[in-house]
């Protein structure tokens, strides 16, 4: 168990709808990362938040959103979903801005 | 895209064996990470390797990289049927502005059987 939880499991939706994936880091950790994994395009970098900033963001597309609150989680926000943002979407966290990273056991996200 | 390609994608052997994977990647990094993914589980950070750094043992787990070819490798020896799963390597470039954007490679599948 690495300290990072993450909700929901599972979320089956239809394509169009908006969605909500929650993250909570590790007691302490300041930052939190977001990847999907795919078939097709293995595992990407979504975006990085530092302490509620955004500090670098990755292959993100403009329907998706994220941020980080006070008490350090974070959530994720996917809109006007397609069938190809059908994926795992992980969250990960670290106590700073480097260094290994503690990844949370996922969210499957079936859009049909 | 994907940083790196991992070499070979899939690799079986038996218990005991020892087993190497392979990573090549594109750019200047500051390190190199290896991590397991069980299937469709959350990654589990192995072993990190700084870049001017060339080998780096944890337990079995053997890293090395030659920044000279952008490559890495990653030996597990006497492997165990636990060891099981999928092998990412993951780099962290120089110059991120403050932010960590961590690159995966393809993956390799390992399979361990008795």
């Amino acid at each position: 168990d690495s300290g990072v939880t993450q909700t929901p499991k599972h979320l089956i939706t239809a394509t169009g709808q908006r969605v909500t994936l929650r993250c909570s880091p590790r007691s302490g950790d300041l930052s939190v990362y977001w990847y999907q994994q795919s078939l097709d395009q293995g595992l990407q970098f979504l975006i990085h938040y530092y302490n509620g900033e955004e500090r670098a963001k990755g292959n993100i597309l403009e329907r998706f959103s994220a941020q980080q609150f006070p008490d350090l989680h974070s959530e994720l926000n996917l809109s006007s979903l397609e069938l190809g943002d059908s994926a795992l979407y992980f969250c990960a966290s670290s106590p700073l801005t480097g260094g290994e990273q503690y990844f949370g056991p996922g969210t499957r996200l079936t859009v049909t | 895209s994907q940083q790196g390609e991992e070499d070979p994608q899939a690799l079986s052997i038996q218990e005991g064996e020892n087993a190497t994977m392979n990573c090549s990647y594109k750019t200047s990094i500051n390190n190199l990470q290896w991590y397991r993914q069980n299937s469709g589980r959350g990654l589990v950070h192995l072993i990190l390797i700084r870049s001017n750094e060339r080998e780096k043992h944890s337990g079995r787990l053997r890293v090395t990289l030659d920044t000279s070819k952008k490559s890495s490798s990653l030996l597990i020896t006497a492997s165990r049927a636990a060891d099981t799963a999928s092998y990412f390597c993951a780099t962290q470039p120089f110059n991120t502005g403050g932010g960590n954007k961590l690159t995966f490679g393809t993956g390799t599948q390992l399979k361990v059987e008795l």
